[in-house]
């Protein structure tokens, strides 16, 4: 099946930094969404985005595609941000279900 | 819209009892994922369901585990004789997949179990 890397897995900073977390698939995707787990273990679904760039507030995301990367951009840190950042692809060759990488966990300290 | 509803939110069993996890979708989806979550790990596909119907179980462990989705009510992910390794966030997902956004998955909270 896909495989999904997520780097970096862990990631420290201070509030007002800007981060960058990336998400490397092993094959075609016709879906990919990044979500923030938080410490309270809701996963919160940031981006559905398996081509192209958007923005929401602080956090924006693009996805190539052709070069099988995804990568999510947060802007100004807040202790907010603190939680786990998942990527999750389907694969193009029909499995349904969502593939997760193992995440980045990400301390934003005061 | 009240989003995905799982139920219970937590839920304790011994071992040797079972575990029924149950998952509302959002209204308007009619396709149900179960995902599952072991400590510090990322989350496993189990099980995509429409209604009546399971379209790929490929995830789900061939001994105790069963999931449906009837006609009316919710999804059922039922686990059978928990054994502690059983012991995971249970996570249900929901989408239209039909139209627009077809393909984004919702999630609900999840639903904690622990086995003694």
């Amino acid at each position: 099946g896909i495989q999904v890397e997520q780097s970096p897995p862990d990631l420290i900073l201070q509030e007002g930094a800007n981060s960058t977390l990336r998400c490397n698939f092993s094959d075609s995707v016709n879906n990919l969404q990044w979500f923030h787990q938080n410490p309270w273990g809701q996963l919160i679904n940031l981006f559905y985005i398996p081509s192209g760039t958007k923005q929401n507030g602080r956090l924006s995301a693009t996805t190539v595609a052709t070069e099988r990367y995804s990568l999510l951009y947060i802007s100004s840190s807040q202790t907010t941000d603190s939680g786990v950042y998942f990527c999750a692809v389907v694969g193009g060759g029909g499995a349904d279900g969502l593939t997760f990488g193992k995440g980045t966990h990400l301390i934003i300290q005061p | 819209n009240a989003g995905v509803m799982q139920n219970p939110r937590h839920l304790v069993r011994r071992r040797g009892q079972e575990a029924r996890l149950r998952c509302s979708p959002m209204k308007g989806h009619s396709h149900v994922y179960w995902y599952r979550q072991l400590p510090e790990e990322g989350l496993k596909f189990m099980v995509y369901l429409q209604k009546e119907n399971i379209i790929d179980e490929s995830g789900m462990p061939k001994e105790r585990f069963s999931a449906e989705f009837p006609k009316e009510g919710p999804s059922i992910l039922r686990i059978q004789q928990v054994v502690r390794g059983d012991s995971a966030a249970y996570f249900c997902a929901s989408s239209p997949r039909t139209g627009v956004g077809a393909n984004v998955l919702t999630f609900g909270a999840g639903s904690r179990l622990t086995v003694l």
